[in-house]
């Protein structure tokens, strides 16, 4: 039962442009979600996170997005620069403190 | 200031062989994980622990054992390996300044 859904393995998108990933869950108890990036051979970096009770957070170039409703959030990237090419991870916590993850989005920004 | 670092990072064991996974942490946070991520496939929790002396199964525990007997650190133990479970670990630790991941262990069992 997968609880955080990432349905694309990879995203290709030229530099300068917007990358888009997205993310859907089941588990209503999340509190917040969390965005991470990973690079071969690393641990993965916090990126952006979001809290429940929002519907946007913004980080310069990085915009999460949720929609509770539709039990989808979605980080976009702009503009997308080839030192963003990574595996995007997304996750939703709740009071407890522990994540459950996506299977992750392979980003490529082509220059 | 290192965050959480964890040793070794690369690792080759023989089946039935054990061996722990050292994970610490500076940033003085009670809690604490280990995930293992396999091919393709997102982080699974495998045991967490919110402070000294206590911890918890995660998602896929079973060939695992860890224990917490100071806040800054929180290994994991193999104690007799099996291929199911070549995969990379992390170790990671929450608090007020957010959750930090550890670098990863990349195990082998052959």
């Amino acid at each position: 039962d997968q609880q955080v859904k990432q349905n694309s393995p990879s995203l290709s998108v030229q530099e300068g442009r917007i990358s888009i990933l997205n993310c859907d869950y089941t588990n209503s108890m999340f509190d917040y979600f969390l965005w991470y990036k990973k690079y071969p051979a690393e641990g993965p970096t916090f990126l952006i996170s979001i809290s429940s009770i929002k519907d946007k957070n913004e980080d310069g170039r990085f915009t999460v997005f949720l929609n509770k409703s539709a039990k989808h959030l979605s980080l976009h990237i702009v503009p997308s620069q080839p030192g963003d090419s990574a595996v995007y991870f997304c996750a939703g916590g709740g009071s407890n403190y522990k994540l459950t993850f996506g299977k992750g989005t392979l980003l490529t920004v082509n220059p | 200031n290192a965050g959480v670092t964890q040793t070794p990072k690369f690792r080759i064991l023989k089946i039935g062989q054990s061996m722990t996974l050292q994970c610490t942490q500076d940033m003085n946070h009670n809690y604490m994980y280990w995930y293992r991520q396999d091919p393709g496939m997102g982080l699974k929790l495998i045991y967490y622990s919110v402070g000294a002396g206590i911890t918890d199964k995660g998602e896929v525990p079973n060939g695992y054992n860890v224990s917490r007997s100071t806040t800054e650190d929180f290994p994991l133990r193999l104690e007799l390996a099996a291929p199911s479970q070549t995969s990379v670990y992390f170790c990671a630790s929450s608090g007020q300044t957010g959750y930090t991941f550890g670098s990863g262990t990349r195990l082998t069992v052959v």
